[in-house]
């Protein structure tokens, strides 16, 4: 299985819900990755998870709160969003944390906030 | 980390090969080129990286110049199917950031 899950591919939800994204990987990677992408523009790093602790912290609004309950699970808690949060979130995994080799992406959650 | 410099776009005929370019001339000794893909509301793919030497795989070839201020990623057969965007990144091999730049839109026409 190489595969990273994403849940719910889309989800719309308004500025005062509170909701998740769910990513899962099952290749025993001890690093996991959230990624915002706009559209029309590139992928950027919102945190890093190293063997379930969070490692890097790209000073993301507190109204993003990502958790690592075990090794292949990663979700990311979202409440109170603007509508600029509007956006694909992707989840990645690599085998190590400190690493040379590639990341495994997930294809993204769409959210849209109304 | 290293900026790196590619074309905004490109276009190329089904069938030929791609070159796609990348400049890093900051590059420092410990950092590794990487070469990933995104097609259209997917997630990123990884495509082939390399320190020094020239690397081929079953996706694609990577020439990376004596001085190792630039690449070149190589389709050797494009197909309909790798329209995407093209990201080359520098990463040093020791960390856990990567961070992609505006990347290539290949487009590959029929």
């Amino acid at each position: 299985d190489t595969e990273v899950t994403q849940t719910p591919k889309h989800l719309v939800m308004g500025m005062t819900n509170k909701k998740s994204l769910k990513c899962e990987q099952h290749m025993g990677h001890r690093a996991m990755y959230w990624y915002k992408q706009k559209a029309k523009k590139p992928p950027e790093l919102m945190f890093v998870y190293s063997y379930e602790k969070l490692s890097i912290n790209e000073s993301v609004p507190s109204r993003f709160s990502p958790e690592c309950p075990n090794s292949s699970l990663l979700n990311l808690h979202l409440h109170a969003l603007q509508p600029e949060d509007s956006a694909l979130y992707l989840c990645a995994s690599s085998q190590e944390p400190v690493y040379t080799g590639e990341l495994f992406f997930g294809e993204g959650s769409r959210l849209t906030v109304l | 980390d290293a900026k790196t410099t590619q074309p905004p776009s490109m276009d190329c005929a089904e069938g030929r090969a791609a070159n796609l370019p990348c400049n890093h001339s900051t590059i420092s000794g410990n950092e590794y080129v990487y070469w990933y893909r995104q097609i259209h509301s997917q997630g990123p793919q990884y495509i082939i990286h390399g320190l020094k030497n020239n690397e081929t795989n079953e996706m694609a070839s990577l020439i990376i110049t004596e001085d190792r201020k630039s690449s070149t990623l190589i389709l050797p057969h494009a197909t309909l199917r790798d329209t995407a965007v093209y990201y080359c990144i520098v990463k040093p091999g020791g960390y856990q950031k990567v961070t992609f730049g505006t990347g290539t839109k290949l487009q590959v026409i029929p």
